[in-house]
């Protein structure tokens, strides 16, 4: 079975920082370009970012670019996400996604983990 | 960056109603259209991709279409399963973005 399960989210002060993994099962994880999306609580999905197969290609959104870092580890089959001067306004479950097809340019998401909460307040 | 307006945001209707959800993209984007529902707590699941294309295990009273930059998912005949949120999303370009979301209740 496919499967990806979230893990580092918790309550962390505005200007902190925390480091979300995702680990992989289920398929050859270092065939697959792979994602972070969040939704804020009561509100949409925002794809954050991405990296591809081997981790040499990262690409961000523009609200997270500078502050957060994307990264893998194909050997341990599992997907980080380092999120530095954290804002209120990155409160949101985080999801990790992987891209459906390894071979295709344009990919949606799937499947997708549970999702882990991370709430930045004082 | 293309937007995705979604319509209506809030939807309410009864089981066996015929449901109609719009996403219209602020630019073409060919097919590349996925639709995802949503549960409480829960993460998304694809429904439709490549704008018409059902999912494996997916009822076949869910369907897709597109007219220009107009797409449309459509539940022929709403189950009590179906209430939920459902959300589209464009995967022609970077960044990948969503509609806003459209949640259906029941009436």
């Amino acid at each position: 079975e496919v499967q990806l399960v979230e893990s580092g989210g918790g309550l962390v002060q505005p200007g902190g920082s925390l480091r979300l993994s995702c680990a992989a099962s289920g398929f050859i994880f270092s065939s697959h370009w792979m994602h972070w999306v969040r939704q804020a609580p009561g509100k949409g999905l925002v794809w954050v970012s991405r990296i591809n197969r081997d981790g040499t290609t990262t690409t961000y959104a523009d609200s997270v670019k500078g502050r957060f870092a994307i990264s893998r580890d194909n050997a341990k089959n599992a997907l980080y996400l380092q999120m530095n001067s954290l804002r209120v306004e990155d409160t949101a479950v985080y999801y990790c996604a992987r891209d459906r097809h390894p071979t295709s340019v344009n990919n949606w998401f799937d499947p997708w983990g549970q999702g882990t909460l991370v709430t930045v307040s004082s | 960056d293309i937007q995705m307006t979604q319509s209506p945001s809030t939807l309410s209707a009864s089981v066996g109603d015929r449901v109609t959800i719009t996403c219209r993209a602020s630019q073409s984007i060919s097919s590349w259209l996925v639709w995802y529902q949503q549960k409480p707590g829960k993460a998304p699941k694809v429904l439709i991709n490549k704008a018409s294309i059902l999912e494996s295990g997916v009822p076949s009273r869910f369907s897709g279409s597109e007219s220009g930059t107009e797409f449309t998912l459509t539940i022929s005949s709403l189950q009590p399963d179906d209430f939920a949120t459902y959300y589209c999303q464009q995967y022609s370009s970077y960044p990948l973005t969503f509609g806003g979301g459209t949640k259906v209740e029941i009436k």
